[in-house]
């Protein structure tokens, strides 16, 4: 398996532009994963998908932020309007409770660096 | 609420150095604990964990026990390589109604000299 897999790898625009980060899951992995990673703040948890549906999105940070997950294969992450502050490293990251058993080991993908300038 | 507390670093070692990484967690119940190690440019991988009191997780060298009555899982490695240089990352996991969310700590950077 290729594993967790994020475009872009880096990101950069600008102040007020829609931004869009895209994530494929571990084929047969049944919850979905975003988390922001910043120096100040470390690794936060924004949201998180079982069986494509959003279960838990109390880490998202404000109205700006959302995230769908149409089908078992692909989950995006959107920006809009992005502001500097948004600067971090994203990362996807899926796991399976079926194949894992008691305690889910989640599958982290390289992330998507992104800058707003 | 639930939280996980680490030793910050960074913390920098001579190569077959003794590691010690701090870890102790806040929660209640029984929650399962992890260690997942960050190398430059990449996503966490799991290194290890423990799912109940006295498990000892151990992987690549590296070894945590979990400890219910110091409510702590420390990281320790007999002898470091420069290759373990990286971020190391403790974590805790709750599943209640199906919850699936992992808490982790700030992370230590741990740097290897040869």
């Amino acid at each position: 398996d290729a594993g967790v897999i994020q475009s872009p790898r880096h990101e950069v625009t600008e102040m007020g532009q829609e931004v869009t980060l895209r994530c494929k899951p571990i084929s047969g992995h049944d919850y979905l994963f975003w988390y922001r990673q910043t120096m100040m703040r470390g690794l936060e948890l924004l949201i998180y998908f079982n069986n494509n549906v959003p279960i838990d999105d109390s880490g998202m940070p404000e109205d700006r932020f959302s995230a769908k997950m149409p089908n078992a294969s692909f989950s995006t992450l959107k920006i809009q309007p992005s502001e500097p502050r948004d600067s971090a490293v994203y990362f996807c990251a899926s796991s399976s409770r079926l194949l894992a058993g008691v305690s889910n080991e989640q599958f982290f993908g390289p992330g998507t660096r992104l800058t707003v300038l | 609420g639930d939280s996980v507390t680490q030793m910050e670093g960074p913390v920098t070692l001579s190569e077959e150095a003794f590691l010690t990484i701090n870890c102790t967690y806040t929660a209640t119940g029984y929650p399962s604990l992890f260690w997942y190690v960050q190398y430059p440019g990449e996503g966490l991988q799991l290194l290890l964990k423990a799912t109940k009191a006295d498990d000892k997780g151990s992987n690549k060298g590296f070894e945590a026990t979990y400890r219910k009555e110091t409510t702590s899982f420390h990281l320790e490695k007999g002898s470091v390589q420069v290759s373990d240089s990286a971020v190391y990352f403790c974590a805790l996991m709750k599943s209640r109604g199906g919850s699936e969310k992992l808490v982790f700590g700030k992370g230590t950077k741990l740097t290897v000299n040869p």
